[in-house]
């Protein structure tokens, strides 16, 4: 079944860590960029982070860069997300979604094609004291 | 504060044509393509449209994507209750990050 299950999410502190995961199933891994799209409850969606097929490429949204980091193991079929100094607004859904194309070109192309064509369930994180 | 704009509701009864509108500027929109994403209630987003106007298989051909300089629209025609969801906009911007809009609550009424 072609899927993407994420985990790792919960209740953190403000300034905490923790690492969300992405297990990917169905599909050849190393063949597409992934991303992490994140959405607080009952707002919009909001991109975090993508990466290309070989980690060549990596980009982040203004909001996390500097304390979230993106990576991926190929061999396990796994997407990662570190996040460090955590803050209140970081509580929201995360996605993990995969990109239709494999990335690693220039410019916007370096993350893909900017199409998500499956998205994960998604796993909520809460930031509160 | 998202970067692409959208309407924040809109609504329309069955059988109708409702249009959904993006707004950006040269930065995102006007120098790369939009995709848009429907979001029914309680699940993950699904690609609607992308590439301006291409539909994933499966998606029916009553929805319809276009773009004109810095801003996109999504058409919907022959409303169904099923219909019922957000959609939201996304493009590349200059600033090398994704952009997605505010989305759009669609009601059939």
């Amino acid at each position: 079944e072609v899927q993407l299950v994420e985990s790792g999410g919960g209740l953190a502190q403000p300034g905490r860590s923790l690492r969300l995961s992405c297990a990917v199933s169905g599909f050849t891994f190393d063949n597409h960029a992934m991303h992490w799209v994140r959405q607080a409850p009952g707002r919009g969606l909001e991109w975090v982070s993508g990466i290309s097929w070989n980690s060549g490429s990596i980009g982040y949204a203004d909001s996390v860069k500097g304390r979230f980091a993106i990576s991926r193991d190929n061999a396990k079929n796994s997407l990662y997300l570190q996040m460090k100094s955590l803050r209140p607004e970081d509580t929201a859904f995360y996605y993990c979604a995969k990109d239709t194309g494999s990335g690693g070109g220039g410019g916007p192309a370096a993350l893909g094609n900017w199409h998500f064509d499956l998205w994960g369930r998604g796993t909520l994180v809460t930031v509160s004291s | 504060q998202s970067v692409l704009t959208q309407s924040p509701s809109a609504s329309g009864t069955p059988g109708q044509r409702v249009t959904i509108s993006c707004f950006g500027s040269r930065s995102n929109i006007g120098s790369y393509t939009v995709n848009w994403y429907q979001q029914l209630p309680g699940t993950a987003p699904k690609l609607l449209i992308y590439n301006n106007n291409q539909r994933p298989s499966g998606v029916p051909d009553r929805f319809s994507g276009s773009k004109s300089g810095t801003s996109a629209s999504l058409a919907i025609s022959g409303l169904q209750s099923e219909d019922e969801a957000d959609y939201y906009c996304a493009s590349w911007d200059d600033s090398l990050k994704g952009v997605f809009g505010g989305g759009t609550k669609l009601t059939v009424l």
